[in-house]
């Protein structure tokens, strides 16, 4: 099992709003990253840095952290957002990287 | 633009030794850790461990007695050996750009398969 736990399916009303969580002890010290992948396609980097969204990533996404819980947040799901959505933090030995199971998320 | 690209043999036969390299184009090779992450079929996003530009390595635990990660500044490549594989290593690998702990370029990844 993952060192960072993910819920394994959520679903979202269209332009409603979905928060994806990611729960780890090593998330009191360390923030998560937040990678969007769709079928056939390499992961992409939505969240870094707490709260930091790349070049190109539209505004609805959104990063927060809390205690040992880190959130993606989706204001106004899109069709486009189905996919799978993956954290990444650091583990609990602090020099090795780790990801969450993974959360597939399906817009209704 | 930082461009990854994998390449390396499709096919491994069990016991043998999964070798990928990554060709990195665009961008600087220092200050940066790369890195190899796979993903058997249908499962999730493993991390299977990462080289800084001065070749300092870090590697899962899980996989640590099996992997090496190397390091050609020169060629701007940085290969995977993977050794004494088995089935439970066919997954798509993929290598990427590290900066801190934020995967922020990949590759378009391969498929592994480890079979006779």
């Amino acid at each position: 099992s993952s060192e960072l736990t993910q819920d394994p399916a959520v679903s979202v009303a269209l332009g409603q709003t979905v928060r994806i969580t990611c729960q780890g002890d090593s998330l009191r010290s360390y923030y998560a990253s937040w990678y969007q992948q769709k079928p056939g396609q390499a992961p992409v980097l939505v969240i870094f840095g707490y709260n930091n969204r790349p070049s190109g990533i539209p505004p609805r996404f959104s990063g927060s952290n809390s205690g040992n819980t880190a959130s993606l947040t989706i204001t106004g799901a899109q069709a486009e957002d189905e996919a799978d959505y993956y954290c990444n933090s650091r583990g609990s030995r602090g020099s090795h990287l780790v990801f969450g199971g993974g959360t597939k998320l399906t817009v209704l | 633009q930082v461009q990854l690209q994998e390449s390396g043999p499709g096919l491994v036969k069990p016991s043998e030794t999964l070798s990928l390299t990554c060709s990195v184009s665009g961008g600087s090779i220092n200050n940066y850790y790369w890195s190899w992450i796979r993903q058997p079929p249908g499962k999730g996003l493993e991390w299977i461990g990462y080289i800084f530009y001065n070749g300092s390595t870090k590697y899962n635990p899980s996989l640590k007695s099996r992997v090496t990660i190397s390091l050609d500044t020169s060629k701007r490549q940085f290969s995977l050996k993977l050794n004494s594989a088995t089935a439970a290593d066919t997954a798509v690998y993929y290598c990427a750009r590290v900066d801190g702990v934020d995967f922020d370029y990949w590759g378009q990844g391969t498929l592994v398969i480890v079979s006779s």
